[in-house]
């Protein structure tokens, strides 16, 4: 079945790191992705990672993949209170072109 | 490069309207999705549009519905509209194919939220 879990607070002290988890149930996903929503804006895409990759960098942000335990995290180091927003995981089978969405992380940094 | 423009931005219906939604996607893509986010349900797929014809769809009932034109825009439509229809509508739009990194990226738009009284 198709399902996507995330915790659905966090709050961190700006300059630390934040690291927001997912889990995922469909082994027949191919790409996973991260998205940011801001208060009355849509879906910023931050990130995206292969389901065969074990981990993704870019600038900023860290993806971790653990394929056995269907387990995806993404980390943002030295975390900025202009990172406050809410964090979506989302998932996308194969040739499916629908993306299925965890129910998103609040993350609140505190200065 | 133009990102994906919805409009409108915001409207007022009462219980029984029908509304219409409209979504211009990115120059050059040829999909577009649609998704409803509310808070109780978060965001849930609608249907995804791939030169004018319809590739996939969510578990929404009839009254909702869309079309792609020739030029890749898209609109929604909602009929006999209900309180629950309150949410944001969210469209994507994307290349409708795979990139050569084999990742299909959909870029959304600001969203239309519609209030139904």
């Amino acid at each position: 079945g198709e399902d996507v879990e995330q915790s659905l607070f966090l709050s961190v002290r700006e300059g630390d790191s934040s690291v927001i988890n997912c889990t995922y149930t469909d082994s027949s996903s191919t790409y996973l992705y991260w998205y940011k929503q801001e208060p009355g804006a849509g879906l910023q895409l931050l990130t995206y990672i292969f389901s065969n990759m074990d981990m993704k960098q870019d600038q900023r942000l860290t993806v971790l993949l653990n394929k056995k335990d269907k387990h995806l995290s993404l980390r943002i180091a030295d975390t900025q209170t202009g990172d406050s927003a809410i964090y979506f995981c989302a998932e996308m089978m194969d040739s499916s072109y629908k993306l299925i969405f965890g129910s998103g992380t609040r993350l609140l940094v505190r200065p | 490069k133009a990102g994906v423009t919805q409009t409108p931005r915001y409207l007022i219906k009462t219980r029984g309207q029908q509304v219409t939604l409209s979504c211009s996607p990115i120059s050059g893509h040829r999909s577009v999705s649609w998704y409803q986010q509310t808070p109780g349900q978060g965001l849930q797929f609608l249907f995804e549009y791939f030169s004018e014809t319809q590739r996939n769809k969510g578990n929404f009932p009839g009254r909702f519905s869309g079309r792609q034109f020739s030029n890749s825009r898209s609109e929604m439509n909602v009929s006999t509209l209900e309180l629950g229809d309150s949410a944001l509508y969210l469209c994507a739009s994307s290349p409708g194919t795979a990139l050569s990194s084999g990742a299909n990226v959909l870029t959304f738009g600001a969203g239309s939220r519609l209030t139904v009284l």
